[in-house]
């Protein structure tokens, strides 16, 4: 996982409630990425950000919000979350210059 | 909708033969790259490809890419138990740093 953690690994939720997920790396990435794996779909992109304080969104951005005010930590908020947001919650990152992702062992999300 | 779209879905092979398995995309990219996730698991990256390049191997694989078709082939030779799982692509696009995957294709190697 080359030092890329995900907290919590597992959560259950309700709807409406809010929720964060955390990445946290150990290797100065510069990017980092939010992905969303549900069957039939793959990975789809939710947010990434390309620095301190720098994010943009990504193939499915409503109803997730992203923060980034250190290079180590990218979180992840659900601000109300709903059953549609059942998924597994897949975190990477990579360094400039390079494209290669390596990615948490992920977050799976039950809202119910 | 999504960048890239991988086939088959789903693979099934015998110990030792090979298995090829296709990414088609939309839009021009930088480069293509094919990802590896076993069941319950993060992904690995396996290979990288730009957009200048035709071919590339390591080890046993060997991936193409054929951008006026924007489409790329991942040949795995002998294949073994171990390369049971799913296996992406995903693109990065020019001047972008968005990087985009595609459904997968999950093979299951047969003993």
């Amino acid at each position: 996982d080359a030092g890329i953690t995900q907290s919590p690994r597992h959560k259950v939720t309700e709807t409406g409630t809010p929720v964060t997920l955390r990445c946290h790396q150990t290797e100065n990435h510069r990017y980092m990425y939010w992905y969303r794996q549900d069957p039939g779909h793959g990975l789809r992109l939710i947010h990434y950000s390309y620095g301190v304080k720098d994010t943009d969104k990504g193939e499915v951005s409503d109803g997730y919000s992203v923060s980034r005010s250190k290079t180590e930590d990218f979180l992840l908020t659900l601000e109300s979350a709903t059953s549609s947001q059942t998924s597994v919650y897949f975190c990477a990152a990579r360094t400039s210059g390079s494209y290669e992702q390596y990615f948490g062992p992920g977050t799976r999300l039950t809202v119910t | 909708s999504q960048q890239g779209e991988e086939d088959p879905q789903a693979l099934s092979i015998q110990e030792g033969e090979n298995a090829t398995m296709n990414c088609s995309y939309k839009t021009s990219i930088n480069n293509l790259q094919w990802y590896r996730q076993n069941s319950g698991r993060g992904l690995v990256h396996l290979i990288l490809i730009r957009s200048n390049e035709r071919e590339k191997h390591s080890g046993r694989l060997r991936v193409t890419l054929d951008t006026s078709k924007k489409s790329s082939s991942l040949l795995i030779t002998a294949s073994r138990a171990a390369d049971t799982a799913s296996y992406f692509c995903a693109t990065a696009l020019d001047r972008d740093d968005k990087i985009i995957f595609g459904k997968g294709t999950r093979l299951h190697i047969l003993p």
